[in-house]
């Protein structure tokens, strides 16, 4: 079944510390990976996407995101977090580009002083 | 940048009535929009693919006759909820595709909390 996983409900880290979420995919081809973020009880904005070619993709606010086709992950990076990061964080994955998405189950950030 | 508005952002009916939630695609034109519910604290879940002009489609599960959807612009998709009950509250978030090529992004709207009383 086609399906996307994010192992971590909930991560913590501090203001100024890198950061990493985790994002795992499971399809038969490459497919379209998506990063969404979601402030509380806002819409969802996308930070990057990945359609083909340069596996590491730059997004808005610093973030990046690494495809992995040997570990069918798409994990998202940020080097250095800032208070206004704190979000939840969606992957998202389409088998066709700009069809409906299907959504992992979100990673919460909470940043600390 | 494109932009996807929801209306009305905040929503209490009573029980038994319906309620319409309008998704409008602010600067460009969607021949495709997409209508998702979340509940709280958890992940998106896709509820039907609406076609300007055509009939939407809905995932599996999903009531068609209770949750009715009309695409009938370029810029306009409405979710109607019909005899709405408690649990229906829900954040409903649309989104709407400029354009039909794989490469061209997905917009989001910012959301519209149901409460049903």
């Amino acid at each position: 079944a086609q399906s996307v996983t994010q192992p971590d409900i909930h991560i913590t880290v501090s203001e100024g510390a890198s950061l990493e979420l985790r994002c795992n995919y499971s399809y038969g081809a490459t497919p379209y990976l998506f990063w969404y973020v979601q402030s509380p009880g806002q819409g969802l904005q996308l930070l990057l996407k990945y359609f083909s070619g340069d596996t590491l993709v730059q997004g808005i606010k610093g973030f990046e995101a690494e495809f992995k086709r040997s570990q069918s992950s798409f994990n998202l990076r940020k080097p250095s977090v800032h208070w206004s990061d704190a979000a939840e964080y969606f992957c998202a994955f389409s088998p066709f580009g700009n069809e409906k998405l299907t959504f992992g189950t979100g990673t919460r950030l909470t940043i600390i002083p | 940048g494109a932009v996807v508005s929801q209306h009305p952002s905040w929503v209490i009916c009573k029980s038994g009535t319906s309620v319409k939630i309008e998704c409008r695609s602010l600067d460009f034109q969607a021949t495709t929009m997409f209508w998702y519910r979340q509940f709280p604290k958890q992940s998106l879940m896709l509820m039907a693919t609406s076609n300007e002009g055509s009939k939407a489609t809905y995932e599996q599960g999903v009531e068609k006759d209770k949750f009715l959807i009309n695409h009938a612009s370029l810029t306009l998709s409405t979710l109607t909820v019909t005899s709405a009950h408690p649990e229906d509250s829900s954040f409903y978030i649309c989104s709407a595709r400029m354009g039909q090529g794989a490469g061209n992004t997905i917009y989001f709207g910012e959301g519209s909390w149901l409460t049903v009383v």
